[in-house]
């Protein structure tokens, strides 16, 4: 399966600290993209990153891929409690079809 | 409307009854998704609408399954002889057109429950 895996399922922090969700998948990628997901709502995209980039940053967000192995990392910076969510990361494979696979998310919580 | 709306937003139906879910994308969106969420789950790729395209349908778990969409407007999922493990969240997403370089904008969802 394409499947992408997030680790940790579960992570819990102190507001103001840094908080690293990995993400690793199985087969070659187009674009990778990360969301997040608040209880009871709809997936929210926060940022995209191509197969010919390494990283990529927005406000506190920075997302790095690395092809060769697989993976890619969501870090949040300076987080905050409204930063309390599930996060995903979706893989696009197109030579697959037209399906998005996301992975099973990682739960973080932001203590205040 | 801004966003995806979906209806309802909540549905307890007994097994063995018909439910039909509701989309409305964001207008001008040709790309449409489903997907279903079990508790505490990753997202499963249900079926895919582009435009005027056949549909890819290979996401659907079991003939029970069946969506439809007119055009680039709204579309319905339908469940037939509902079972108890099709209880989960419903998930529509709509994009501007085909491709992984364009985010997906998501609804909050249909939680369904089958008694």
């Amino acid at each position: 399966s394409q499947q992408g895996e997030e680790d940790p399922q579960a992570l819990s922090i102190q507001e103001g600290e840094n908080a690293t969700m990995n993400c690793s998948y199985k087969t070659s990628i187009n674009n990778l993209q990360w969301y997040r997901q608040n209880s009871g709502r709809g997936l929210v995209h926060l940022i995209l990153i191509r197969s010919n980039e390494r990283e990529k940053h927005s406000g506190r967000l920075r997302v790095t891929l690395d092809t060769s192995k697989k993976s890619s990392s969501l870090l949040i910076t300076a987080s905050r409690a409204a930063d309390t969510a599930s996060y995903f990361c979706a893989t696009d494979a197109s030579q697959f079809g037209n399906q998005f696979y996301f992975g099973t998310g990682t739960s973080l919580t932001v203590i205040p | 409307g801004a966003g995806v709306s979906q209806s309802p937003s909540n549905k307890v139906t007994e097994k063995g009854k018909d439910v039909e879910l509701r989309c409305d994308p964001i207008s001008g969106h040709t790309a449409l998704y489903w997907y279903r969420q079990r508790l505490g789950q990753g997202l499963e790729f249900l079926i895919y609408f582009q435009g005027n395209s056949a549909p890819d349908k290979s996401g659907l778990p079991s003939d029970r399954f069946s969506a439809e969409r007119t055009g680039e407007s709204v579309s319905t999922l339908t469940i037939q002889r509902t079972q108890q493990e099709d209880s989960a969240v419903y998930l529509c997403a709509s994009s501007q057109w085909r491709g992984g370089n364009q985010p997906q904008h998501f609804g909050d969802g249909t939680r369904l429950s089958i008694l």
